[in-house]
Parts: structure tokens; sequence; C-alpha cells
């Protein structure tokens, strides 16, 4: 079964940067893309952008332009998100989605709590 | 950026009722629409694909419809697992954006 398991929560100050990981399994990795959205606490679903697992296309959302970069890892069947220059709005739980087509989130990683404060 | 606007943010029923959450887009994304339910400290859950197509295991008193900039989900008969927030995504073209989110709760 399709599984994506994040890596664990992390706290940061504020400019720092984060990276988090997404470790996919059950499908073959390089057939779908993998989008990150992140949630605030008590607020909405934030989407951050998207990454071809098959060559590394991006797209990111225009307000994280310049601040975050999406990789993949073919080898080890894992994506990546690294946000820098880290500021106290920036804490959330940060979520990776695989989609089933093009936009369509069916399947989440667990979720990992970033906190950024001083 | 297209913008994902849904009403009303709060609603409040009772197990039976049908309920109606709208969603509504600053501009065209035809029917490249999808909602998802999420319950607190859960991750969300893929309800409805392209604005109409139930994904699979999602009971059938969940539906939804529109094209354009209109649509709507609507469960017909709620029940107890179903109090929870909803958000609308759009997935057209490259950049993707969610509604901010419809609490169903219990009146």
């Amino acid at each position: 079964q399709v599984q994506l398991v994040q890596s664990g929560a992390e706290v940061k100050k504020p400019g720092a940067s984060v990276k988090v990981s997404c470790k996919a399994s059950g499908y073959t990795f390089a057939s779908y893309g993998i989008s990150w959205v992140r949630q605030a606490p008590g607020q909405g679903l934030e989407w951050m952008g998207w990454i071809s697992a098959y060559n590394g296309n991006t797209n990111y959302a225009r307000n994280l332009q310049g601040r975050v970069t999406m990789t993949i890892d073919t080898s080890t069947s894992t994506a990546y998100m690294e946000l820098r220059s880290l500021r106290s709005d920036d804490t959330a739980v940060y979520y990776c989605a695989r989609d089933i087509t093009s936009g369509c989130l069916r399947y989440w990683g667990q979720g990992t709590l970033v906190t950024v404060s001083s | 950026d297209i913008q994902m606007t849904q009403s009303p943010s709060t609603l409040s029923a009772s197990v039976g009722d049908t309920v109606t959450i709208t969603c509504r887009a600053s501009q065209s994304i035809s029917a490249w629409l999808a909602w998802y339910q999420q319950k607190p400290g859960k991750v969300p859950k893929l309800l409805i694909y392209k604005a109409s197509t139930l994904d699979s295991g999602v009971p059938s008193r969940f539906s939804g419809s529109g094209s354009g900039t209109e649509f709507t989900l609507t469960i017909s008969g709620l029940q107890p697992d179903d109090f929870a927030t909803y958000y609308c995504q759009q997935y057209n073209g490259y950049l993707w954006t969610f509604g901010q989110g419809t609490k169903v709760e219990s009146k």
C-alpha cells in the first residue's frame, strides 16, 4: 500500500532553515508528483508547491518563491522540502502528499510539526 | 493567483440533515476541483475530485457538482462521522490553492 513517512518534529530559530523529508513506498516513485501542504495552528490548508518525481520539475506558490526548495532523491524514493529564512508565522504542520491525477491529493504523510521560536 | 472562497465558514447541522457547502473560484477552473475532509489532529482525506467524481471508498451520501467558478459539496443525510472541516482545492494549471475551510458542527 502507498505510504509516505515524514521526518520528525523540528524546532528552529527565526532566520534558520528547515528541511523536511518524505519517504515514499508502495508504488513506483517516479510515476507521481509530490505536493507539500502546510497548516498553521488552528488554520486552514496552504498549498506550498509540487515536484515531479519523474524529472524534478517544480511549481511553487508565489508567496513562498525564493524561500522554498523542493527536491527528490529517486535512489531512496524520498522527497524533500527546504524552507529558509524562517519566521514565526512559518510555524505549522507540514504535509507531503501524493496525487492520483495531477492535483488530487489522495495519499498524505503523517505531518511534521515545525516550530519557529526564539 | 486563483482565489477560492468557501461559504459558510461554519455550518451547524443535525444528524440526518442535508448540508451544502459552496466554493467559488476567482476565475474559471473548468472542473479541476477537489474536496477534502479533515478531522482535528488528522490528515486531510480526499472525498471528491474533478468536481463530481467520488474517490474510492467515499460514501455515496457525499456528492459534488459545478464547473467554471461555482461548486458545491452536498452531504445527504449527515452522519455523526461527518462532523469535520471541509476544504475545496483548485488544481487548474500549475499553481493550486485551497479554500479557507468550512467547519460542520453539531447543532
